[in-house]
């Protein structure tokens, strides 16, 4: 079984200040994690994606992510957010190798103010 | 390209109603999803299909049905409506995982925001 922890339900930033937003994932097998990004009244979009390799993964919109496996983290990172980032940003996690259900976290809700 | 398309994007159904939910991708994925979204709750996974003609359950299956006849479209259907299923739902596909190498990303529909009155 697998799980994902997202520690803030809703994080208010002023723009241009930096952001992180907190994942932490369980799982008994190797594991495959993402962050996807949901805007007003769309579907969810990847935003980035850990797969192997190099634990400093980095995204679209300026984003990046570090997989941290001791402490089975994966937090999100911009260093200068934007109003257009404001949105509902989800960590989801699977097993690795064939086929694996992905879990989702309840979501973080990023609000940027001007 | 329109990648995985939902519809209808609203419905209002009174209690007791049947309806059904068209989820449709062009993108040839094996792999297709059905997820409710509620506040507070994240996506909760209702039912998937890893191929044309084969449906599971998911988290919370109760009170929908599902069909893969065709393998670009994945039906979601509700039997029976109930206040409780009042929500928004997402259909998601996603490619064959390789034999280890995955990491395949789900692609989502826009949503349907169903309400049970």
């Amino acid at each position: 079984a697998q799980s994902v922890t997202q520690l803030d339900s809703q994080v208010p930033v002023f723009e241009e200040a930096p952001v992180e937003l907190r994942c932490n994932y369980s799982s008994s097998v190797s594991v495959y994690l993402f962050w996807y990004v949901q805007y007003p009244n769309q579907g969810l979009q990847l935003l980035l994606k850990y797969l192997s390799g190099s634990t400093l993964v980095k995204g679209i919109n300026g984003f990046e992510a570090e997989f941290n496996k001791s402490q089975t983290s994966f937090h999100l990172r911009k260093p200068s957010v934007h109003i257009s980032d404001t949105a509902e940003y989800f960590c989801a996690v699977s097993g690795s190798g064939g086929y694996q259900k992905v879990t989702f976290g309840i979501g973080t809700k990023l609000q940027v103010i001007p | 390209n329109a990648g995985v398309t939902q519809t209808p994007k609203f419905r209002v159904l009174k209690t007791g109603q049947s309806m059904t939910l068209l989820c449709a991708q062009d993108m040839n994925h094996e792999y297709m999803y059905w997820y409710r979204q509620d506040p507070g709750m994240g996506l909760r996974l209702i039912h998937y299909s890893v191929g044309e003609g084969t449906t599971a359950k998911g988290e919370v299956p109760d009170g929908y049905n599902v069909s893969r006849l065709k393998k670009q479209n994945f039906l979601l259907g509700l039997e029976s409506a109930a206040p409780s299923q009042t929500s928004v739902y997402f259909c998601a596909s996603s490619s064959l995982p390789g034999t280890g190498v995955g990491g395949t990303e789900a692609f989502f529909g826009q949503g349907t925001r169903l309400t049970v009155v």
